[in-house]
């Protein structure tokens, strides 16, 4: 069965502490993995998509990366905004599949 | 402009009733899906329209009935309302069913049966 497991499921960070969100997945045919982060309230916003090993992508303060087993979500210098759930997800398979889920990581930065 | 949009935000109910959830997407996008977030907050898919054709039916109960009158739009009927169902409930739509087609989601619709 396909698995997503996030890393720790809840992550306190002081401003400027840099710090790595994993990711890890079980699945049969990895076709993309996703990003994104949640604010409470709403709904999750996309962040990024990584397809292949070695793929890297950044986005101001957060760069994600990706192996052949997990990925992971650099956060450089935080600051209190980007406290947040961030959530990751894959589609494996056939075309058509929908998005697999880890339940997420919750991050506070403190100023 | 709200990409996609969700109605009602907040849903109160009776064990027992009938009650639906609206989505409208103005992406222009062929795909919408219909994710249930549990209190730990964890994401599933319950269903997947292409083109108002119905792709993925995850094991939901019967009471769970999708419609999708045009590509745009995506409703949750929920019928016989139970304690359980209680969830957040998101719309969301991609372009495709490719693998690079990542979802925009709704806000949500928190549903709370007591």
């Amino acid at each position: 069965e396909d698995q997503v497991t996030q890393s720790p499921e809840a992550l306190r960070l002081q401003e400027g502490e840099s710090s790595s969100l994993n990711c890890s997945y079980t699945v049969s045919g990895l076709r993309g993995l996703f990003w994104y982060r949640q604010d409470p309230g709403k709904g999750p916003e996309f962040l990024f998509t990584l397809y292949s090993a070695g793929e890297e992508k950044e986005k101001e303060r957060l760069k994600a990366t990706l192996t052949k087993k997990e990925s992971f979500l650099h956060i450089t210098a935080p600051k209190p905004e980007d406290s947040a759930t961030y959530l990751c997800a894959v589609k494996a398979g056939q075309a058509g599949t929908a998005l697999i889920f880890g339940k997420g990581t919750t991050l506070s930065v403190s100023s | 402009d709200t990409a996609v949009s969700q109605t009602p935000k907040y849903l109160v109910t009776q064990m027992g009733n009938d009650k639906s959830i609206k989505c409208e997407q103005n992406l222009g996008h062929d795909t919408m899906y219909w994710y249930k977030q549990d209190s730990k907050k964890f994401l599933k898919i319950m269903f997947s329209y292409n083109n108002k054709e119905l792709i993925i039916n995850e094991t939901v109960p019967n009471r769970f009935s999708p419609k999708s009158p045009d590509k745009a739009h995506l409703n949750l009927h929920i019928n016989s309302l139970e304690l359980g169902d209680s969830a957040v409930y998101f719309c969301a739509s991609s372009q495709g069913l490719g693998v690079g087609t990542e979802a925009f989601f709704g806000q949500g619709t928190r549903l709370t049966v007591v």
